[in-house]
């Protein structure tokens, strides 16, 4: 089953702080994140494993709620080039992704 | 270090045709997944290859077959084109473990029009 990302849409002024959130109505193992601009292929950003470890690549974080099947991503003082879709994927042995249906993030100057 | 790469590019076909698309794996990985990604959605799982062999399917009917290479690359063919069929396909290579942390890094994609 495919996850649910909040907020679908996010614009923010370079500097500015935003949380994506990902969730499961299933058991998380584990939760991939992903960037993708326009016209270009997905970047993986992190990988999140079952036990609320907490991630950061950048100035962006990550952490996962295994008891709330939730994951969430922090980005902190937001560059331009933070803007393109967010897609929160899970996985099963093996990896099989299953992606969430995106989060647009524009940040303006 | 060789990123993952796909072909071609752009490709026009019409309704009822064939294509094959085709994927090279990052260097040192030796699995292959391959997804579609229509407008403004989530890439979605088409099929993953390991040793040869289809290992995992998504919900996608027979039309849509592949192929993986002793080299590790891959093909993507898609029969009796439909005008749903028109998307990105996006391959993505990892080294396999067979854990939930194994990682997939994508190819630039194919964008294949269907009309």
């Amino acid at each position: 089953q495919q996850p649910v990302q909040s907020p679908q849409a996010v614009i923010l002024r370079e500097g500015e702080d935003a949380v994506i959130n990902c969730s499961s109505s299933k058991a998380l193992y584990s939760v991939h994140w992903y960037r993708q601009k326009h016209g270009e292929a997905p970047v993986f950003l992190m990988i999140l494993l079952k036990g609320g470890e907490q991630k950061g690549h950048e100035k962006i974080s990550a952490s996962f709620n295994e008891k709330k099947q939730q994951s969430s991503l922090y980005l902190t003082a937001s560059q331009l080039s933070y803007s393109g879709t967010y897609f929160c994927g899970t996985a099963n042995q093996g990896g099989k992704l299953i992606f969430g249906q995106g989060t647009e993030l524009s940040v303006k100057p | 270090d060789a990123g993952v790469t796909q072909s071609p590019t752009h490709l026009i076909k019409t309704r009822g045709q064939q294509v094959t698309l085709r994927c090279s794996p990052k260097s040192g990985h030796d699995t292959v997944s391959w997804y579609q990604q229509a407008l403004g959605q989530g890439p979605q799982f088409i099929f993953q290859y390991y040793e040869e062999e289809e290992r995992q399917r998504g919900n996608f009917p027979d039309r849509f077959s592949g192929h993986q290479f002793p080299n590790y690359s891959s093909e993507l063919n898609v029969n009796a084109l439909l005008l749903g069929d028109s998307a990105l396909y996006l391959c993505a290579s990892s080294f396999w473990r067979g854990a939930v942390e194994d990682t997939q890094y994508f190819g630039p994609g194919t964008r294949l029009t269907v009309l």
